[in-house]
């Protein structure tokens, strides 16, 4: 079966600092993806994350994948309010079907 | 149109009513998804078509969930005689085979 995890599961963090989360899952997976929610709002896709070693960056966000350690993590640099909100990682993997599985969550809260 | 469409945005039901819940996805989308998001939770799979196949409905929760897409474009959600337990965000999701999928702003099923 195909699990994730996220940690934390609530982030409260002042402006300007820096913060990780982190997201497991349990079997190989095809993709892994990283969503924002804002209360009341549908998914917004962040980051797609296609293979061992990918990097990507946007802004003051910046995801990983270490497919060997079936870790992927979201950096957050220098914090401001904006970026409050949820934010689930989802990986999919054809064996299982073509759903995305995705983590509890993890709720920011950046503190001005 | 530019996204999915999802409508209701909201809808209250009596305990036992039936419900149906729409979803238009980008146009030429193959693949759709529906997923279910109780409050604080991840969004969890539901079923997924592709085109007007339902290939995967291993996610439904009960025989009361049915869905369709008798076309290949728009897709119904149905739900009979809705529990409380029924309460959450219906989301759905569009995309091409093997691509990225797009989600919707969701349906806010209320039953009381």
């Amino acid at each position: 079966e195909l699990k994730v995890e996220q940690n934390p599961l609530f982030l409260s963090m002042q402006e300007g600092k820096n913060y990780t989360i982190y997201c497991n899952y349990s079997t190989t997976s095809d993709r892994l993806y990283w969503y924002r929610q804002d209360p009341g709002k549908s998914l917004e896709s962040l980051f797609v994350l296609l293979s061992n070693g990918a990097v990507k960056q946007e802004g003051r966000l910046m995801a990983s994948l270490d497919t060997k350690a079936r870790l992927s993590t979201l950096h957050i640099t220098a914090a401001v309010h904006d970026l409050s909100a949820t934010y689930f990682c989802a990986v999919d993997n054809m064996e299982y079907g073509n759903k995305l599985v995705f983590g509890a969550g993890t709720i920011l809260r950046v503190k001005s | 149109g530019a996204g999915v469409s999802q409508s209701p945005r909201y809808k209250v039901a009596k305990r036992g009513q039936d419900v149906a819940l729409r979803c238009d996805p980008i146009s030429g989308h193959v693949s759709l998804f529906w997923y279910q998001q109780a409050l604080g939770q991840g969004p969890e799979f539901l079923t997924y078509f592709q085109n007007e196949a339902q290939l995967d409905k291993s996610g439904l929760p009960s025989d009361r969930f049915f869905a369709e897409r008798p076309e290949g474009s728009v897709s119904t959600l149905k739900i009979q005689r809705t529990q409380q337990e029924d309460s959450a965000v219906y989301l759905c999701a569009s995309s091409q085979w093997g691509v990225e999928a797009f989600f919707g702003q969701g349906t806010r099923l209320t039953v009381v």
